[in-house]
């Protein structure tokens, strides 16, 4: 079936450095894709929507120059945690879909990002 | 704006048990719902949906019927196995695969042997 995969799995820096993590759908074409964001024992919170080739598009309460999102190509999206400081440690989910088709999102697996 | 409350967990059951976790959204409009489950060390996959009112979704032995009048959507399964555990989201969007998905906090599934 479809794949979606999310890379790093886990990574643990420095305050004040940034962190790129990536997110590959790997047997379809990821027209869009959605960045989540998790707390410990609370849900997964949409960040922000990605489609190729164009800005994403931000919830609310989500600083879009802390969080750059790039969707480049029909494969791959990346989120970069820009100056991580250690409130910006959580789980970390994308998902993709390919909204020609009626098929829901596929997840990855997440990244565990943790600031020290 | 729309949301999902889930019973907390953990819920620890014995194999062969009756399981049910309890889940209701408040939302404007008729919502598409779903349940996706998410086993230890992999992403969230998609257990079984429902798009209308009295629509029951089924899948791998577990169903959840769309009610409407009581806005609930409880996630059951007759006789659970140890590899059943997982951590199960209950989420809704505004249309079938729409983009914005709302999820509950997840309930945790222990299953004993």
């Amino acid at each position: 079936g479809a794949v979606v995969s999310q890379h790093p799995s886990r990574v643990i820096c420095k305050s004040g450095t940034s962190v790129k993590i990536e997110c590959r759908s790997l047997d379809f074409q990821a027209t869009t894709m959605f960045w989540y964001r998790q707390f410990p024992k609370q849900s997964l919170m949409l960040m922000a929507t990605s489609n190729e080739g164009s800005k994403a598009t931000y919830e609310q309460g989500v600083e879009k120059d802390k969080f750059l999102i790039n969707h480049a190509s029909l494969t791959l999206s990346t989120l970069t945690v820009t100056s991580a400081h250690p409130e910006d440690s959580s789980f970390y989910i994308c998902s993709a879909r390919d909204f020609r088709s009626n098929q829901p999102q596929h997840f990855g697996d997440g990244t565990r990002l943790s600031i020290l | 704006g729309d949301s999902v409350t889930q019973m907390e967990g953990p819920v620890t059951l014995s194999e062969e048990a009756f399981l049910t976790i309890n889940c209701t959204y408040t939302a404007t409009g008729y919502p598409s719902l779903f349940w996706y489950v998410q086993y230890p060390g992999e992403g969230l996959q998609l257990l079984l949906k429902a798009t209308k009112a009295d629509d029951k979704g089924s899948n791998k032995g577990f169903e959840a019927t769309y009610r409407k009048e009581t806005t609930s959507f409880h996630l059951e399964k007759g006789s659970v196995q140890v590899s059943d555990s997982a951590v199960y989201f209950c989420a809704l969007s505004e249309r079938e695969y729409g983009n914005k998905l709302v999820f509950g906090a997840g309930t945790i599934l222990r299953v004993k042997s």
